[in-house]
């Protein structure tokens, strides 16, 4: 089976309610933000991304919030589903540097029947 | 995966041993990244490439080495197969917008 996410803080959530996952970033100057959806065995899949001139953004269920004051990122998911249940993590790319996207460890998102 | 392949999808194989795994992308995008995603690690950069036959080191590149000959295809090698490459690789490309998709990835097992 799948290793990664193995230690991961675990969200669990009632299908069909609303699910917030959390990320804290480290750099005061990134200036693109990212959030990645990954599913057991598959690569990670982009979901939403905001630029840091913006505080949200909305996409179909999901809506990314930006508060740059505390460098906190968060991805609400409207009416969870089962097919959302995976790992989420943030990225952050600090301007300027083509190599470095900055990625979180990652939250297991647990659906509840 | 936007247009991107990987192989082999799984492989096993011995300490010692020489190893390549390919990136393929039909998005004809300039950029293009090998990660390794690990427990407690998450996706961590091994090299990437800026362009053909441009590339660069990634944060944990030692005892592996890329090439880029043509804008699709990006090689990663690992010369001499040790167990702490044991991991699952992924490939990313960029887009205009700063945004890398990944790959479905590979997972390789070195006994």
């Amino acid at each position: 089976g799948e290793s990664v996410g193995l230690h991961l803080p675990t969200l669990s959530v009632q299908e069909g309610d609303n699910s917030i996952i959390n990320c804290a970033y480290s750099n005061s100057a990134s200036d693109y933000f990212i959030w990645y959806k990954q599913e057991s065995g598959k690569g990670p899949q982009f979901i939403i991304d905001i630029r840091s001139n913006m505080d949200k953004r909305q996409g179909q269920r999901v809506t990314v919030l930006l508060n740059k004051t505390v460098k906190h990122l968060s991805l609400q998911i409207a009416a969870t589903q089962p097919g959302d249940s995976a790992v989420y993590f943030c990225a952050e790319k600090p301007p300027n540097r083509d190599d470095k996207i900055i990625f979180g460890k990652g939250t297991r998102l647990h659906i509840l029947p | 995966d936007a247009g991107i392949t990987q192989s082999p999808r799984h492989k096993v194989t011995e300490t010692g041993t020489p190893v390549t795994l390919r990136c393929h992308q039909t998005e004809n995008h300039r950029y293009m990244y090998w990660y390794r995603q690990d427990p407690g690690h998450g996706l961590r950069l091994i090299h990437y490439s800026y362009g053909v036959k441009d590339t660069d080191k990634g944060e944990v590149s030692d005892g592996y080495s890329v090439s880029r000959s043509k804008t699709e295809d990006f090689l990663l090698t690992l010369e001499s197969a040790t167990s702490s490459q044991t991991s699952v690789y992924f490939c990313a490309i960029r887009d205009y917008t700063d945004t890398q998709y990944f790959g479905p990835g590979t997972r390789l097992t070195v006994l």
